[in-house]
Parts: structure tokens; sequence; C-alpha cells
């Protein structure tokens, strides 16, 4: 079945430490975006990347980091610079970056820093 | 800018009864409007969207939503609730103008009661 994978489901990390998240998707999509949800806050852009070996940054940006080396896959790196990185973590992917075009979303990764 | 208000964090319904979960957005240019659900600790899965053509959209699980653009809203309904149908609901806008990006509303909790 075609469809967004994440990996871990929950994951630990200590303060200082950088941990990065994956995001697989095999629905053959150009466009793939990581998203930050808080309580309360919707979800906040943090990155997207409409080709591979090019990415933007979104409205969240300073903290994180991305690389998109395949079209498949698009990892996410919490860096030590996050103040605040404990979250839900979710990545999505499109058909071409179109407003018409809806985004499927991965199951997400919860994220605590201890 | 563009933007997505939901009225209502937190709604409540009994079983059987009428849901309707409210949505209003800002956008300069012709927008296209999407409804997910969230189940906790789960991916966002798409309801319905208005893209072109006709305003009342039917989507999923007996839910519709009726884009009116003289009050500038996307309200959520579904005829009879189900208890099945407690989860968040996430209202989002993009449009030609955002560089296509999507912009989520803060979400609505929705709760049936037996």
């Amino acid at each position: 079945d075609g469809g967004i994978t994440q990996s871990p489901k929950y994951l630990f990390r200590k303060e200082g430490q950088n941990v990065t998240l994956s995001c697989e998707q095999n629905l053959n999509h150009d466009a793939m975006y990581w998203y930050r949800q808080d309580p309360g806050q919707g979800l906040r852009l943090i990155y997207y990347s409409q080709i591979v070996n090019d990415f933007q940054k979104g409205d969240i940006a300073e903290g994180y980091s991305v690389s998109r080396e395949k079209k498949e896959s698009f990892p996410l790196t919490v860096t030590s610079a996050q103040k605040n990185p404990t979250a839900f973590y979710l990545c999505a992917s499109s058909p071409p970056q179109a407003p018409y075009n809806e985004q499927f979303f991965g199951p997400g990764t919860r994220l605590t820093v201890l | 800018a563009q933007s997505v208000t939901q009225l209502g964090s937190h709604v409540s319904v009994s079983e059987g009864a009428l849901v309707l979960l409210r949505c209003n957005y800002s956008s300069s240019v012709p927008p296209y409007l999407f409804w997910y659900v969230q189940y906790p600790n789960q991916g966002l899965q798409l309801l319905l969207k208005y893209t072109t053509g006709a305003t009342l959209v039917k989507g999923i699980n007996g839910f519709e939503a009726e884009f009116k653009k003289s009050e500038t809203s996307f309200h959520l309904t579904k005829p009879s609730a189900h208890m099945s149908d407690a989860a968040e609901y996430f209202c989002a806008v993009s449009d030609l103008a955002t560089g296509n990006q999507f912009y989520f509303g803060t979400g609505t909790s929705l709760t049936v009661i037996p």
C-alpha cells in the first residue's frame, strides 16, 4: 500500500543532543513537508521541499535542519539549538506542490526532551 | 496574509445531533479550502476539500462543507453525530499568493456524548 511512514513513533532525547526523525513516502510525490504540532496551536510549517536537493524554510525553521537527497525521503534533524523541541512532528507529502493538491500525512513522531 | 480561524476550540454534541464546526479564512485571492480529521496520536486524514465549482462539498464519513465567499467561511457539518466522530478537526487554506503553502487553523476538538 502507498503511504507515508515516520519512525520512530516515540522518541526521547536528552537536552543538548541532536536527533533525526525519519520520513519516507512511496506515493511518488514531489513535494514533502515537516510540521510541528503543539496543543492549541495547530500545525506550524518547519521546512518544505518541492524537488530533490532543494528545500525552503517554513515559519519556524530555527533549530531544525533537513535534507532531500532522494525523492522518497525527507529526514528532519532537531538540533540542540532548538530551545523547546518537545512536540508532535508530522511529515506530509503532495503531488507537485500546488494550492489545490491536498497533503497526505504520516502517523507522526512524538519527541520528548528529558 | 492568509489565515484561518476556527471558532470554538472544544465542541460537544450528543450522539445523533447535528455537528457544526466553524471555519473562517482570510485570503486576498480565491482560496482552496480543506478539512482534516486527526485521531489521538495519529496523522491527519483529509475529510474534504474545495477547489473550484460547486460550493457544497461532500466528504467522507457523512461530512460536508459549504464555501461561502461573502462570509469567508467554510463550515463543516454532519447531520447526525456518531461516537466515532470524536476527534480533532483542522481547517486549512491555500492559494496561489501563499506560494502554495497550507495555513492551518488551531483545531476544534469534538466530543460526542452518548
